[in-house]
């Protein structure tokens, strides 16, 4: 099993430009998460789906979309790049995410750092 | 809304040593889980040990160890023989139970060094 894995592992933008971070994972879970991390701060959620063809939106959605078309993959989109979007991404999975003694770990990828000038 | 608060930016402890980290969330939940995860220089997000709100029981993990006082929303991490290999951010996290989003709520990171 590879577990999470996220491409690309680095990427430099220009502002404005566009771009798509991929993750997948084999585990066949069903949660799927992505988080950005900031000098200073935790992980903050940006956008999570709970199953194929659904997402919702996090804490900091702004200037993100997803989609989740195939269960195994969650895509992190940015339109316009600005450089408040400079950070590190992290997406992560898990089986299911509900109710008392169902507790199932969160898994991370790697991790992508993204650079916007 | 549910916040984890990690007051310690920076700690250090000498090797063989223990160190104590502190955390502390705030919750209106009865039931909800709590991790300590480490994130070394390759940046990957590892889970040390985690706590069900409902066991009074605190986790252990080998040279791991939780504090957890409920009453208190207090959930600290104890590292005993502390090894240069423990050198790392460490983020405290929230769970909730209910609810369908699963997430986890971080804390902002106490940075770990480990001196020889």
């Amino acid at each position: 099993n590879a577990g999470v894995t996220q491409t690309p592992k680095f990427r430099v933008l220009k502002t404005g430009q566009s771009m798509t971070l991929l993750c997948a994972q084999d585990m066949n879970h069903e949660y799927m998460y992505w988080y950005r991390q900031d000098p200073g701060m935790g992980l903050r959620l940006i956008h999570y789906s709970v199953g194929e063809g659904t997402t919702a939106k996090g804490e900091v959605p702004d200037g993100y979309n997803v989609s989740r078309l195939k269960k195994q993959n969650f895509l992190l989109g940015l339109e316009s790049a600005a450089p408040s979007q400079t950070s590190v991404y992290f997406c992560a999975s898990t089986l299911l995410a509900g109710g008392t003694n169902s507790y199932n770990e969160q898994f991370f990828g790697p991790g992508t750092r993204l650079t916007v000038l | 809304a549910q916040t984890v608060t990690q007051s310690q930016p920076e700690m250090s402890v000498q090797e063989a040593e223990t160190v104590t980290l502190s955390c502390t969330y705030d919750t209106s939940e009865s039931d909800y889980y709590l991790f300590w995860y480490k994130q070394p220089p390759s940046r990957q997000m590892i889970l040390v040990i985690r706590q069900e709100a409902y066991k009074q029981q605190n986790a252990t993990e080998n040279r791991f160890s939780v504090n957890f006082q409920k009453a208190a929303k207090s959930f600290s991490l104890k590292i005993s023989d502390s090894q240069l290999g423990d050198a790392a951010m460490y983020f405290c996290a929230y769970r909730s139970v209910r609810g369908s989003q699963g997430n986890l709520i971080f804390g902002k990171g106490t940075k770990l060094s480990v001196k020889p």
